[in-house]
């Protein structure tokens, strides 16, 4: 069955380092959307992108999130200058109708 | 806007004994619901949806959830729990821009 990879599963940074988490989504999807859920609080909504654009994004996604699909596999998320708060676990989804997601396994992001 | 509340951040039953998690919603429009189901240190697996079409809704693992539009509820069910299914689930609702809407989780706990 397809799945949503993610790569790695987790990323230790210092707190001003650039992280790029990646992203393979199932291969006939057409939507692909970040999430994040910092411990213990619920998973939030960062970015939702479509036919290579981003369709939405939330407040937390500001100038230093930027998103990519460099080819015609990868959906990578990129946080330019990291801070500590960015600690969190960060998924990926993708779907094909745009209601029904899947979600990988996601990257758990440590910012020291 | 779209939100979801998730009554209970913990829940205890026995092996054996029915489970009922608790999701409400609101929303402007018709919904489209979810619940998604985590496992220690792993991502997001869907449990079922509701689409406006049957409001009894069969997932995954047995379990089960009823739409009802008078109590803005999709609580979700298993008659009898089993100890693998201790886990933390999540209810979600679609948004207008179809991004989901997570409520705060529910860890259930199943005792032997």
């Amino acid at each position: 069955e397809p799945e949503v990879t993610q790569t790695p599963s987790h990323q230790v940074t210092q707190m001003g380092q650039e992280v790029i988490l990646r992203c393979v989504p199932i291969s006939n999807h057409l939507y692909f959307y970040w999430y994040r859920q910092i411990l213990g609080q619920k998973v939030e909504f960062l970015v939702s992108f479509y036919n290579n654009e981003i369709s939405e994004k939330s407040e937390i996604f500001d100038d230093q999130f930027s998103v990519e699909r460099p080819d015609g596999s990868n959906f990578t998320l990129k946080i330019r200058s990291t801070k500590l708060e960015d600690s969190a676990m960060y998924f990926c989804a993708s779907s094909k109708e745009a209601y029904e997601q899947y979600f990988g396994p996601g990257t758990r992001l440590t910012v020291t | 806007a779209q939100s979801v509340t998730q009554l209970g951040s913990h829940v205890s039953v026995s092996e054996g004994a029915l489970v009922l998690l608790r999701c409400n919603y609101s929303s402007s429009v018709p919904p489209y619901l979810f619940w998604y189901v985590q496992y220690p240190n792993q991502g997001l697996q869907l449990l079922l949806k509701y689409t406006s079409a049957a409001t009894l809704v069969k997932g995954i693992n047995g379990f089960e959830a009823e739409f009802k539009k008078s109590e803005t509820s999709f609580h979700l069910t298993k008659p009898s729990a089993h100890m693998s299914d201790a886990a933390e689930y999540f209810c979600a609702v679609l948004d207008s821009s179809y991004k989901l809407i997570f409520g705060s989780g529910t860890r259930l706990l199943v005792r032997p």
